[in-house]
């Protein structure tokens, strides 16, 4: 069965500095996709960043990228220039395409910002 | 805001109450989804549709009923709460059972159950 691991539990950054957030996963799936959400205070889950495994090239959304290397499947989440904004919960996701069709979710990372 | 609307944002259940915890979208989403979020737990499925009168069971169903009689609203029904059902409950839609794309979720569900 698929998993999801986030050894982080909580990380702090200063505002400004850049951070990575890890994430593992087990598959023996070739098609598949990778998530990162950001859950902030609001409790609100929103989409921060999205990795297709047949795409070598790293997905990127401004300040946030990520470093995904499918052979040790891995899923780091890279955020520059820290805002106070970015303090949330980080969940790492994985979907394939396969019967699953589920997302399997990773137990998080608290992100806090310092000034 | 096009999105996903979850009522209401917080509910206290006495044991043994029911009720409902509704979820619209508007955005023509074929899949939606119900999730409930514990500490150190992660977020966990509970029941999902593919589509308008299509439901399956997710990892921890028992205690929950949904139906899908339409394509935007995908109710939640607690038989007869208990506390171990206090939790965030989250409903969450893609544009269909390929989601790929990503979810989009509703602000979630405070349960209390006492």
């Amino acid at each position: 069965a698929q998993t999801v691991t986030q050894s982080q539990p909580e990380m702090s950054v200063q505002e400004a500095e850049t951070v990575t957030l890890s994430c593992t996963y087990d598959t023996s799936e070739s098609d598949y996709y990778l998530f990162w959400y950001k859950q902030p205070p609001s409790r609100q889950m929103i989409l921060v960043i999205r990795q297709e495994a047949y795409k070598q090239q790293n997905a990127t959304e401004n300040r946030f990228s990520v470093n995904f290397q499918k052979a040790a499947k891995s899923f780091s989440l890279k955020i520059s220039d820290s805002q106070l904004g970015d303090a949330a919960m980080y969940f790492c996701a994985y979907w394939d395409a396969g019967n699953n069709r589920k997302l399997i979710w990773g137990l998080g990372t608290s992100l806090a910002v310092n000034p | 805001n096009a999105g996903v609307t979850q009522t209401p944002k917080f509910q206290v259940l006495k044991t043994g109450q029911s009720m409902t915890l509704q979820c619209a979208q508007d955005m023509n989403h074929e899949y939606m989804s119900w999730y409930r979020q514990d500490p150190g737990m992660g977020l966990r499925l509970i029941h999902y549709s593919v589509g308008a009168g299509i439901t399956d069971q997710g990892e921890v169903p028992n205690g929950y009923n949904v139906s899908r009689s339409t394509t935007e609203d995908f109710p939640l029904r607690l038989l007869s709460a208990a506390p171990s059902q206090t939790s965030v409950y989250f409903c969450a839609s893609s544009y269909s059972r390929v989601s790929n794309y990503g979810y989009t979720f509703g602000s979630g569900t405070r349960l209390t159950v006492v």
